[in-house]
């Protein structure tokens, strides 16, 4: 596609209800990132793929989060049995270069996700 | 620990001021640094920068960085509405060559 395209743009989930979110990447792009954004604050990396390998899976909060890009291009971002502190808005990214922080990202619009 | 501050954390400007924000960094391993601005949706690329006293520029906005001081700066001049933003510096560092990221300079361009 023209951009990184995530869905669903928002969420609102119950506490201990299990979330997937979902990232198609720019054709063709290596790298897949996942970021946490809290309100007011900067990007917070999650895990990083390097085609379907999840290289880089460091940045995870807890075992309730999991990613997966089983064919190396669409990603999904699970979290299981939400907690009000997984609210935020989780940004996916994507670079045709290998490695991380080795060029341009390019971010979707993001999944803002509303733990009640 | 690696870190990435930015200063000031908010602004507010009238439009045609020059706006100049800061990113410090404490990091091992520096590899390359990066600008996003961020409006109501996603971070867009600005700039990434990788040796020093180069500057960068693509129409109003410019960008330096200085490996002695670890910092960079971002410049806009003749600012406009439009640069309303939030306005992110990220580090590319370590051997895991991974992103760590500012909590950024909001900038709020007055009519």
């Amino acid at each position: 596609g023209a951009g990184v395209s995530q869905s669903p743009r928002y969420k609102v989930a119950k506490r201990g209800q299990d979330v997937a979110l979902r990232c198609d990447p720019i054709s063709g792009h290596v790298s897949l990132f996942w970021y946490q954004q809290a309100l007011g604050q900067g990007p917070e990396f999650l895990t990083y793929f390097q085609n379907e390998a999840q290289l880089d899976k460091s940045g995870l909060p807890s075992d309730r989060f999991f990613a997966e890009r089983p064919e190396g291009s669409v990603s999904t971002l699970k979290i299981q049995r939400t907690q009000q502190e997984d609210s935020a808005v989780y940004l996916c990214a994507s670079s045709p270069a290998r490695g991380q922080g080795t060029g341009e990202l390019f971010f979707g619009e993001g999944s803002r996700l509303t733990v009640l | 620990e690696d870190k990435v501050v930015q200063s000031p954390l908010s602004l507010v400007v009238h439009e045609g001021d020059t706006v100049t924000l800061n990113c410090s960094y404490e990091v091992t391993n520096f590899r390359s640094l990066l600008w996003y601005k961020q409006e109501k949706k996603a971070p867009t690329f600005l700039f990434m920068l990788t040796s020093s006293g180069i500057e960068k520029k693509s129409g109003r906005l410019s960008s330096i960085l200085d490996k002695k001081e670890l910092s960079s700066i971002l410049n806009i001049t003749a600012t406009q509405t439009g640069d309303s933003a939030i306005y992110l510096c990220a580090v590319n560092a370590g051997n895991n060559r991974k992103l760590i990221w500012g909590l950024g300079t909001s900038l709020a361009v007055n009519p």
